[in-house]
């Protein structure tokens, strides 16, 4: 079965710092992997995703993610936080075939400071 | 951009009614799907659709839980007799023939 953990409910780092949101995920076959944004009382926003391309992925935003089979990981990083960025991100992993579900970690909060 | 849509944004209703929630689809997509996240707690998968029956269902997805392509473009999830414990922000998404799943910006459903 597949699952996604994420390390820590909440993260906080100052504007301008680099921002690392951690997710291990498991999966029997080759996974789909995707992170998520949810701003407050709004919907899910597709931040990024990995589907056996390219390890190194980028998406909006300036962030971007790497997939390491070998730690069976796929954090999200930004190199300078932003005001804006502060919101909950959804760590995601589904299989690969068409109508799959999808499975969502916990989530992590993002605090940004002035 | 096209995108999903949803209604009502926010529902509200007593314990034991029926209640319907609405979705609409992008438009050239061919799976449907509904999520719910409890507040406060992770999203869940709900009841994957596809050429007009469900594919896949999770265990939450029980009897009082029915999904509907009425007339080929909303997509209903139908709840036949709320609890207080159905409370939950509820997400219809769409895909087509690729991975990436659209998601529409919720219904808020709050059971008295």
């Amino acid at each position: 079965a597949q699952s996604v953990t994420q390390l820590g409910s909440h993260v906080s780092v100052s504007e301008g710092a680099l921002v690392l949101l951690r997710c291990n995920y498991s999966s029997s076959v080759p996974p789909y992997l995707f992170w998520y944004v949810q701003y407050p009382n709004q919907g899910l926003q597709l931040l990024l995703k990995y589907t056996s391309a390219a390890t190194l992925v980028k998406g909006i935003n300036g962030f971007e993610a790497e997939f390491k089979k070998s730690e069976t990981s796929f954090h999200l990083t930004k190199p300078s936080a932003h005001m804006s960025d502060a919101a909950e991100y959804f760590c995601a992993v589904s299989d690969s075939t068409g109508g799959f579900k999808t499975i969502f970690g916990a989530g992590t909060r993002l605090f940004v400071k002035a | 951009e096209p995108e999903v849509t949803q209604t009502p944004s926010h529902q509200v209703t007593q314990m034991g009614q029926e209640v319907i929630l609405r979705c609409v689809p992008i438009s050239n997509h061919l799976y449907f799907y509904w999520y719910r996240q409890i507040l406060g707690q992770k999203v869940e998968f709900l009841v994957s659709f596809y050429n007009n029956e469900i594919s896949e269902k999770s265990e939450i997805f029980d009897d009082q839980f029915s999904v509907e392509r009425p007339d080929g473009s909303n997509f209903t999830l139908k709840i036949r007799s709320t609890k207080l414990e159905d409370s939950a922000m509820y997400f219809c998404a769409s895909s087509g023939l690729t991975d990436t799943q659209y998601f529409g910006p919720g219904t808020r459903l709050t059971v008295l």
